[in-house]
Formats: structure tokens, sequence, C-alpha cells
């Protein structure tokens, strides 16, 4: 299996809503990223998991409550989101190791949509 | 701090033409580079890296990139481009140990017929 999963693929929700997002892989990686992307623009990174700890928090507004329950799988928990928040949210993973870095696999994305 | 300039946001061209998409590179210390590219609506996949070593690194699709110290360059390069070529193309840096990997802004690269 060489492939991040990411569910839902779409979502859209109200602005005083709690949904969360889910990834999943099972390459054995240590380390799990989410990204942001809107419109015509690159990923922006919101948190780096290295063997299940945070990692690095790019000051993202706690409304973006990571979660990483064990080594395959991560969530991100949102609630009391803007309609700014919407855009296309990217989880990755690697392995840790000189030979990896920046050796990312992406999942296909969740596209949400805040109303 | 490390960063990457994409010079070109936009790169027509036609079938079966040769294309490069330019990318440089700013770091004060040693770097890793990277391009990703990402079909629509997809996720990001890599399509070549540069750690260390041979400066010309091949990659999936045909792409090749020359990594280039002095001009603090990472160019992409392909000798003949299909139309399923067409899509985002992101170069990369990363610093090293601490897993966070930096975007340029993207050129889309569009294949015409």
């Amino acid at each position: 299996d060489t492939e991040v999963t990411q569910t839902p693929k779409h979502l859209v929700m109200g602005m005083t809503n709690k949904k969360s997002l889910k990834c999943e892989q099972h390459m054995g990686h240590r380390a799990m990223y989410w990204y942001k992307q809107k419109a015509k623009k690159p990923p922006e990174l919101m948190f780096v998991y290295s063997y299940e700890k945070l990692s690095i928090n790019e000051s993202v507004p706690s409304r973006f409550s990571p979660e990483c329950p064990n080594s395959s799988l991560l969530n991100l928990h949102l609630h009391a989101l803007q309609p700014e928040d919407s855009a296309l949210y990217l989880c990755a993973s690697s392995q840790p190791g000189v030979d990896r870095f920046g050796s990312y696999t992406f999942g296909s994305g969740t596209r949400l949509t805040v109303v | 701090a490390q960063s990457v300039t994409q010079l070109d946001s936009q790169v027509p061209v036609f079938e079966e033409a040769p294309v490069e998409l330019r990318c440089n590179y700013s770091s004060s210390v040693s770097v890793y580079l990277f391009w990703y590219v990402q079909y629509p609506n997809q996720g990001l996949q890599l399509l070549l890296k540069y750690l260390s070593g041979s400066t010309l690194v091949k990659g999936i699709n045909g792409f090749e990139a020359e990594f280039n110290k002095s001009q603090t360059s990472f160019h992409l390069r392909k000798p003949s481009v299909h139309i399923s070529d067409t899509a985002e193309y992101f170069c990369a840096v990363s610093g090293g140990s601490n897993y966070k990997l930096t975007f340029g802004k993207g050129t889309l690269l569009t294949v015409n017929p």
C-alpha cells in the first residue's frame, strides 16, 4: 500500500459546526503533515507530527486542532471555522532519514467549503 | 531560512516541444531541492529530488533537473512534452531534519496540441 487516503473528499460545513478530517497511511511512515492550499496558491504547512508527537505548529488558529492517535492515522478537528478557511486540505506522510527529506506522499485532499 | 522562487507563473508550449521550468533558491545552509507536480483536483506527486551527489537528477515521466550551486538554480526540463503533462509544477526546498518543506508559488504548464 503506497497511498495516503483522505476522507471525506468534499465537506461543506457551517460556521458553528464541528467536523473532522481524516488521513490514513499504511506505509510505515513516522512523519505526517497537514497542509492548506488555497486556489492557485502553493500548499502552506499547518502541522507536522513526528513519531506521533506534534513537532511543528505553524501558528495555526486554535479552531484547527490536530490529533495523531497512532502511527497510521492523522485527524484534523474543525470548529467554528470562517469562510476564509475554505480550501483544499492536504495530508502527507514521509519516512524520517537523510535520504527521505522532503520525499512526501500526499493524499488527494479534502475540499472544504465553509458557509 | 530557505525559500524558492519560480520565475514563471505560466508556461504554454506545444505538444512534443521541449520545456524548461525555472526555479531559484535561497538558503544559508545546505539545501535539499524537489519538484512536485499537481494534476487538477489531485494531491501533489514527487517528480524528482536533489539531496547530494550528481547535479543532474532524473525523475519520473521523463523529467530531469540540474542543480547549479553557483547560480542557485534547480531548473526542471523535459525534451518532449505530452498533453498529459499539463499540470501545476512546484519547486520546493527543505533545510533538513525538521521535516519542513517550503514550496514555490508554482508554474502552470499548459501543453497545447
